[in-house]
């Protein structure tokens, strides 16, 4: 399978509003509400910050928000702050069995 | 608080096997799935394969038939062995407990390892 499509970066000022996209086809995000978004600090473990689509784990800030339309799921972070300066991967559960993740998206705080 | 820590060696000459293990802590590996991700120097994440203690177990297909994950039950480990390796396997390895009951994630991860893969 072939991985989701994602923008390579996006920025914003601190207080500001991102939002990434995330594209696949009907096999994967727009087939399944099983998208899930990933924070990525080089060096350290990834963490969970959405699930099936827009649910939060426990300890995640509800400035993480997310949601899915046809093919494209997004992520959207409300309220910048410079800790949210990461790599954001978004995945889906795709059919028979397969997983998949996103290219990943560089989000600067300006 | 579950954690998860990748053992191995950093450097697998090509076409060896590549032999990691995943040590899990405060919890038990019997109870989900299990995963191994791995990311390519300045490239995306991407999916390995996971397995449940019970055996059942799901690759990618672009890896399957090189890819072996297997459970300790007794250690509360799980392991990756990825065959006739070549530099393209270099990359940055990572473990993950997987949510595999009505929903599809990845709750908690590793630090990661690196594995290089060069004679």
């Amino acid at each position: 399978q072939s991985a989701l499509t994602q923008p390579p970066s996006a920025s914003g000022s601190p207080g500001q509003s991102v939002t990434i996209s995330c594209t696949g086809t009907s096999s994967d995000v727009g087939g399944y509400n099983y998208v899930s978004w990933y924070q990525h600090h080089p060096g350290k473990a990834p963490k969970l910050m959405i699930y099936e689509v827009n649910k939060r784990p426990s300890g995640v800030p509800d400035r993480f928000s997310g949601s899915k339309s046809g093919n494209t799921a997004s992520l959207t972070v409300s309220g910048l702050q410079a800790e949210d300066e990461a790599d954001y991967y978004c995945s889906s559960y795709a059919s028979n069995n397969n997983y998949v993740f996103g290219t990943g998206t560089k989000v600067t705080v300006l | 608080q579950v954690q998860l820590q990748e053992s191995g060696p950093g450097l697998v000459k090509p076409s060896e096997t590549l032999s990691l293990t995943c040590t899990v802590s405060a919890g038990s590996i019997r109870s989900y799935y299990w995963s191994w991700i791995r990311q390519p120097p300045g490239k995306g994440l991407e999916w390995i394969g996971y397995m449940h203690y019970t055996g059942s177990t799901y690759h990618n297909p672009s890896l399957k038939s090189r890819v072996t994950i297997s459970v300790d039950t007794s250690n509360n480990q799980f392991s990756l062995k990825l065959s006739s390796v070549t530099a393209a396997d270099t990359a940055m390895y990572y473990c993950a407990r997987f949510i595999r009951s009505g929903n599809y994630y990845f709750d908690y991860w590793g630090q990661g390892t690196l594995v290089t893969v060069s004679s």
